[in-house]
């Protein structure tokens, strides 16, 4: 069976702090695919990044970073200097043999100015 | 162009209605999906279509009926549905079918059922 777990359900920060979302994962598959959503009030989920499990480097998009680490089933997304139009909510998703989605409860972020 | 358009953006309806719910890409994909979200809950799968023939119904009952006219459009017939029911449904596509392919969502359209 395939599991997500984001144990924060809720972070609130002040605009310009850093702010980390964690993500684990559970799998018996060896091949499989890690994707972080972004889903704004609007409604619509945004897809972030993917990676798959047999690449392990850390990536960096702007603002954005994600570290993935094998060892510990883990892959947490890191805004950093955060803003308030990172409002929203974010979903950790896997991907295994079954080839569907399984996602995680959701971290609802609040950014205040 | 990575977009999907769904129609209607809300729709209310009452339990003995039947309608229709929407889904368009252009961006050439061949895998299409509806899900059923509810409120502070990630999204549940329902369907999946790969090259417009139905590859995957999560048990779900019968007054939800999916329809894939093209490899474009995605239909979701609605009838007899309950309270319950109501929730946000998305419609999502990928290049194909599979692990290693990103879905890409529509705007979902927000349904109450009365």
């Amino acid at each position: 069976a395939q599991k997500v777990t984001q144990a924060q359900t809720e972070i609130s920060v002040v605009e310009k702090e850093d702010v980390t979302l964690d993500c684990v994962y559970e799998t018996r598959d060896t091949t499989y695919y890690l994707f972080w959503y972004k889903q704004p009030p609007s409604g619509e989920l945004v897809f972030l990044i993917r990676r798959n499990s047999f690449d392990e480097q850390n990536e960096i998009s702007g603002r954005y970073s994600w570290n993935f680490q094998k060892s510990t089933s883990s892959f947490n997304f890191t805004i950093t200097a955060s803003q308030v139009v990172d409002s929203a909510v974010y979903f950790c998703a896997l991907s295994g043999g079954a080839q569907k989605l399984v996602f995680g409860q959701g971290t609802r972020l609040t950014i205040n100015p | 162009d990575t977009e999907v358009t769904q129609t209607p953006k809300h729709l209310v309806m009452g339990m003995t209605n039947k309608k229709s719910l929407k889904c368009e890409q252009h961006m050439g994909h061949r895998a299409m999906y509806w899900y059923k979200q509810k409120a502070k809950k990630p999204p549940e799968l329902m369907f999946v279509y790969s090259y417009e023939k139905l590859s995957i119904n999560e048990s779900v009952p019968s007054r939800f009926s999916p329809e894939c006219p093209n490899s474009s459009l995605l239909n979701l017939h609605l009838h007899a549905l309950q309270p319950e029911d109501s929730a946000l449904y998305l419609c999502a596509s990928s290049q194909e079918q599979g692990t290693f392919y990103e879905q890409y969502f529509g705007p979902g359209t927000r349904l109450t059922v009365t």
